[in-house]
């Protein structure tokens, strides 16, 4: 399957605090895709990035794919209680378009 | 809200029983996919299919089996039930690749 790292896989900040995850590739990738989990909840796509460099933001939150496209981030500004949940990466390569695999997540808790 | 729908949502049985999960989109989506996932941790792809009569086994081995006999409908089943197969079931589907994926609400499964 797709080769992909993840990290942090836990953090935890105050509530005000930044946040950021990264999704590492050790392949170059064609796109890559972003979702939410909320606890207790199914994942909710976020974003896809496909252009090399490219940086779309939402808000608070502000994705980036690298220059290489074989890393990717999710940055959170000033986080709130309502951004709890686990953060996914879905990336793809040219090789297996069909599948849709997942990083291993990164779980962000938020104190009041 | 998303047209794709799991049931049941929750399911004890016994160890040896024969289970189907179902899960059914009416958005017309070819690509349709079945994650296992423990709580909080990360998502397994187990079987995935592109289009009718199409299904593939994905990246964690799994003793279940599916169908797609129809566009809108994906069931899982799992002929013999064990303790080892509690767990969450996630049903995805997208219009194609390299696009937004929809996931139904899981079904969560419980073998004693």
């Amino acid at each position: 399957g797709q080769q992909v790292m993840q990290i942090p896989q836990y953090q935890h900040v105050q509530e005000g605090e930044d946040f950021t995850t990264y999704c590492n590739s050790s392949t170059t990738l064609s796109n890559i895709q972003w979702y939410k989990q909320r606890p207790g909840g199914h994942p909710v796509f976020l974003i896809q990035l496909v252009k090399s460099g490219e940086v779309k933001k939402q808000k608070r939150l502000t994705f980036q794919f690298g220059e290489a496209k074989k890393n990717s981030s999710l940055h959170i500004t000033a986080t709130q209680t309502t951004d709890v949940g686990t953060y996914f990466c879905a990336p793809t390569s040219g090789g297996s378009n069909y599948k849709l695999t997942f990083g291993k997540g990164t779980l962000l808790t938020v104190n009041p | 809200e998303a047209d794709i729908y799991q049931t049941p949502r929750y399911l004890v049985i016994g160890t040896g029983k024969k289970i189907t999960l179902e899960c059914s989109q009416t958005m017309g989506h070819d690509k349709m996919y079945w994650y296992q996932q423990d709580p909080g941790m990360e998502l397994h792809l187990i079987h995935y299919s592109y289009g009718v009569n199409s299904t593939e086994k994905g990246d964690l081995s799994s003793e279940s089996t599916v169908s797609r006999i129809r566009t809108e409908h994906f069931p899982l089943t799992l002929e013999s039930a064990r303790p080892s197969h509690t767990s969450q079931y996630l049903c995805a589907s997208r219009p194609g690749v390299n696009t937004e994926a929809f996931f139904g609400q899981g079904t969560r499964l419980t073998v004693v």
